[in-house]
């Protein structure tokens, strides 16, 4: 079974600011990789797909990078809808996995 | 514009078999090459991943809940549905079907379910 660690768990940071979010597999998913950002009391949305392809309607300020065991989503200036618990998740071998998820909340 | 319900018992006891089903409106279930999913996220947690039911007919599930778990599909009534046996409190969760595809993937709004005596 392949094991998703994200770091840092929280992230605290201000409007405008740059977030980097890391994901690291356990073993390599090639780009099978996507991000979901989900807010309180909703369910997840899914913002990138296969390591670095943004979903439709997602905002370009969002753009992920990696392949093989290591993943960063980058939101270039966080807008304050930005807020909320980014899960990375991967697709290799027809079996899914998410990663326990990272934070990001206003400083 | 597809949108998902889950429905089913709220309350299930610990023991028991936890079933519910997710009802596809807005688009066949049996067209197009979809990931008919359900995900579970335990109050406070993150998201697991239960497993889902491909549109050939093929299933795969979390290894670790595999021996646990069946998911099936009724074309006839457009849903999916999720068969989760022998439930203790840990299966306490807000269970979310999807559709997921290629690129993207509609979401149902989640339904708690508490396994609880």
């Amino acid at each position: 079974e392949i094991v998703l660690t994200q770091s840092p768990a929280t992230l605290s940071l201000s409007p405008g600011e740059r977030a980097t979010l890391s994901c690291r597999a356990s073993q390599s998913v090639s780009s099978y990789l996507a991000w979901y950002q989900q807010k309180p009391g909703q369910a997840p949305r899914l913002l990138i797909y296969d390591a670095s392809n943004r979903a439709t309607g997602i905002p370009a300020r969002f753009s992920g990078s990696g392949s093989g065991t290591d993943f960063t989503l980058t939101i270039s200036s966080l807008e304050p809808e930005d807020f909320a618990v980014y899960y990375c998740q991967q697709r290799s071998n027809w079996l899914f996995t998410f990663g326990p998820g990272t934070k990001v909340d206003i400083k | 514009q597809v949108q998902l319900q889950e429905s089913g018992p709220g309350l299930v006891k610990p023991s028991q078999t936890l079933s519910l089903t997710c009802t596809v409106s807005g688009g066949s279930i049996s067209s197009g090459d979809y990931y008919w999913s359900w995900i579970r996220q335990p109050p406070g947690k993150g998201l697991e991943w239960i497993g889902y039911i491909y549109y050939s007919g093929s299933t795969y599930y979390n290894p670790s809940l595999k021996s646990r778990v069946t998911i099936s599909v009724d074309t006839s009534k457009n849903q999916f549905s999720l068969k989760l046996s022998s439930v203790t409190a840990a299966d306490t969760a807000v269970y979310y079907c999807a559709r997921e595809y290629y690129g993207g993937g509609d979401w149902g709004q989640g339904t708690l379910v508490t396994v609880s005596s």
